[in-house]
């Protein structure tokens, strides 16, 4: 059974950078997008960006500036860096899966990881 | 960006009572496909989101009958026929039929 698992620093102060790895664990690398998401405590959905196993990337204009997002396909892995943070950047930072049948969607979620962003 | 947004926010039903969500989108899901890219997701409590619906209104494998949705190009609706104690939750819907993706702000389901 395919699993991620992630992990990353969960308390940053403002201005630094913000690190997250998530492993493909039992499952295929290639043939899928592996997305970041993040959930602000208490609020809804922001899709971050995606890479595939090619290392072709898509990013969300609202935080292209101050992302990047790696792959590293001998280990199955895929990375999430967001510079600058600052307390708007406080959240729960979900990698995703994107791909599936009967129709591409977010099918396999890692369990988040709190990010809090304080000085 | 597309804005997807979901009335009402909040929703309290009593259990065996039907429930439903709205969806609207500032442009048309409708892909050069012929097909239209609306999802819908539960988060439970605690828990990442699941996925319910695919394509305005196909049902992903497990999902009780009683999830419906409905709707085409900026309008869609997510019924629960018979809301039951684990329906509990926030639903979101999606889109993909452009980026970025963009999600709806949630509809948080309660039980009366």
């Amino acid at each position: 059974q395919v699993q991620l698992q992630q992990w990353g620093a969960g308390l940053l102060k403002p201005s630094e950078t913000l690190s997250l790895t998530c492993a493909v664990y039992s499952g295929s690398f290639s043939g899928y997008y592996w997305s970041w998401i993040r959930q602000p405590p208490g609020k809804g959905l922001e899709w971050i960006g995606e890479i595939n196993h090619s290392g072709s990337t898509n990013y969300n204009p609202s935080l292209k500036s101050r992302v990047t997002i790696s792959i590293d396909t001998s280990k199955n892995q895929f990375s999430l860096k967001l510079s600058s943070v600052s307390a708007a950047d406080t959240a729960v930072y979900y990698c995703v899966r994107y791909g599936g049948l009967p129709v591409w969607y977010f099918d396999l979620w890692g369990r988040g990881t709190l990010v809090t962003v304080s000085s | 960006d597309i804005v997807m947004t979901q009335t009402p926010l909040s929703l309290s039903v009593t259990p065996g009572q039907p429930a439903s969500i709205s969806c609207k989108s500032s442009q048309s899901l409708l892909q050069s496909d012929g097909e239209t890219y609306l999802f819908w997701y539960l988060q439970k409590p605690g828990q990442p989101p699941q996925p319910l619906i695919y394509k305005v209104s196909k049902q992903f494998s497990g999902v009780p009958d009683r999830f419906s949705g409905s709707g085409s190009g900026t309008d869609f609706t997510l019924k629960i026929s018979r809301v039951e104690a684990e329906d509990v939750g926030v639903y979101y819907c999606m889109q993909s039929v452009q980026l970025p993706y963009t999600f709806g702000q949630g509809t948080k389901l309660e039980i009366k």
